[in-house]
């Protein structure tokens, strides 16, 4: 059984950059989510979705894009890339929703932009 | 302010002892609680469930919520090396639009042997 699979697992960016974090859940869940980790921030909301072909904006949006065209699948894109998003990007499902059922999180990708 | 404060930490212990984790919380609409525990490097993973007021208890760990207070606890008995980690308090209204949860920043906990 293997959850919540996010990769790559690390990478270092330039600045102007782009790339895809993939992230795929096989639990059949309807609720995926895109955080961000910063030291002593906590967790932010960057996307969520509630549904294959339904997508939102969380807390902390800008520079970022989503899709959701599957279930199972649910990637975030960073289009030019800047030293800001330097971060530990976790990607998170739920079955109905994270207030009802919590969160099954993925292992997380390390991002440096330099 | 934010709307989950939590202690930072480090918070280090002797093996079998006592661990008190808390989170004070201001949106009194929060009506479900949890804490996640993280291992350095690793994904956050669900510890305990609690909705509304009271206590829940599985085997070593207790959490507790006070919504008149807005606070909430975990409590780690007979704590073991292995509970190095750190904990994540996370909360959440009923029903919000993205059912998301809204984080404490987390402590970090290292039980010593």
């Amino acid at each position: 059984n293997a959850g919540v699979t996010q990769t790559p697992k690390f990478r270092i960016l330039k600045i102007g950059q782009s790339m895809t974090l993939q992230c795929t859940q096989d639990m059949n869940h309807n609720y995926m989510y895109w955080y961000r980790q910063d030291p002593g921030m906590g967790l932010k909301l960057i996307y969520y979705s509630v549904g294959a072909g339904i997508t939102d904006k969380g807390e902390v949006p800008n520079g970022y894009n989503v899709s959701r065209s599957t279930t199972e699948d649910f990637p975030l894109r960073l289009e030019l890339a800047a030293p800001s998003q330097t971060s530990v990007y976790f990607c998170a499902s739920s079955l109905g929703g994270g207030d009802h059922y919590g969160y099954t999180f993925g292992s997380g990708t390390r991002l440096t932009v330099v | 302010q934010k709307e989950v404060e939590q202690d930072p930490g480090p918070l280090s212990v002797p093996e079998g002892a006592i661990v008190s984790l808390n989170c004070t919380y201001s949106n009194s609409a929060f009506q479900y609680f949890m804490w996640y525990r993280q291992y350095s490097r690793k994904g956050p993973e669900l510890l305990m469930y609690t909705y509304s007021s009271g206590n829940k208890e599985d085997g070593r760990f207790t959490a507790q919520v006070d919504k008149s207070s807005k606070y909430i606890s975990l409590f780690i008995r007979d704590s073991q090396p292995s509970d190095s980690a750190t904990y994540l308090c996370a909360m959440s209204p009923p029903s919000g639009s993205a059912r998301q949860l809204t984080f404490g920043s987390g402590t970090q906990l290292t039980v010593l042997p």
